[in-house]
């Protein structure tokens, strides 16, 4: 079944101590996203690529970043978390603007 | 500032009656609005969405109604079913940028059987 993966489901590191969030999709889908999600709030759009476009939201901190080396995998890198980046982080893919995403299951990280 | 705001964090209904869920949002720029489902240690799946040319959109079960004028979209679910107790969540985006969804914080859904 095609699909969007996230590894790993639960990411534990330590404050300050930069974190590399995996997502890889089998939908050979244009657009690729990143959302955070804490605690009984809204997901909130982090960034996405359409292709190798990156588009950053303007109030997403410096201290994320993202890389996408080819269509079926992106990445989600903090540099140095802190405990306010303890939260559901979700991969999302659409064919394109304005299409239907299609959400991984979201990786977990807590921050000690 | 919450742009997409659900204001029932939960709600319960009995299995065979309606499922209602409200959505209110503030930018009057939304012109697609969307409805999502997430299933504990899921990632949230697509339902059914509406275009603000439109004021009803149906699918099955499912139904979504647009009031533009109170900025208000609801979701109604009929029959509920206990498959269907899960969270959801409404969703709008605008033709200037419809790669960028803003999400409400969600309602959860329980069907008692």
């Amino acid at each position: 079944d095609a699909m969007v993966i996230q590894n790993p489901r639960y990411q534990v590191t330590q404050f300050g101590k930069p974190v590399t969030l995996s997502c890889s999709q089998t939908l050979n889908h244009n657009v690729m996203y990143w959302y955070q999600q804490k605690s009984s709030q809204a997901p909130k759009l982090l960034f996405h690529y359409y292709d190798k476009d990156f588009n950053n939201e303007a109030d997403t901190p410096d201290n994320f970043q993202s890389r996408r080396p080819n269509t079926s995998f992106c990445f989600l890198d903090i540099r140095s978390p802190g405990l306010g980046d303890a939260a559901m982080y979700l991969c999302a893919t659409s064919r394109g603007s304005g299409d239907t995403q299609y959400f991984g299951p979201g990786t977990r990280l807590t921050v000690l | 500032d919450q742009q997409v705001k659900q204001n029932s964090p939960s709600l319960s209904v009995q299995e065979g009656r309606i499922s209602i869920l409200n959505c209110d949002y503030t930018n009057s720029m939304f012109d697609y609005f969307l409805w999502y489902k997430k299933y504990p240690a899921e990632g949230p799946t697509f339902l059914i969405s509406i275009s603000s040319i439109k004021d009803k959109n149906e699918d099955g079960r499912f139904t979504v109604f647009l009031n533009k004028s109170a900025k208000h979209l609801s979701l109604h679910i009929v029959p509920s079913q206990p498959g269907d107790s899960a969270v959801y969540f409404c969703a709008a985006s605008s033709k200037t940028s419809y790669d960028k969804v803003i999400f409400g914080p969600g309602t959860s859904l329980s069907v008692i059987p």
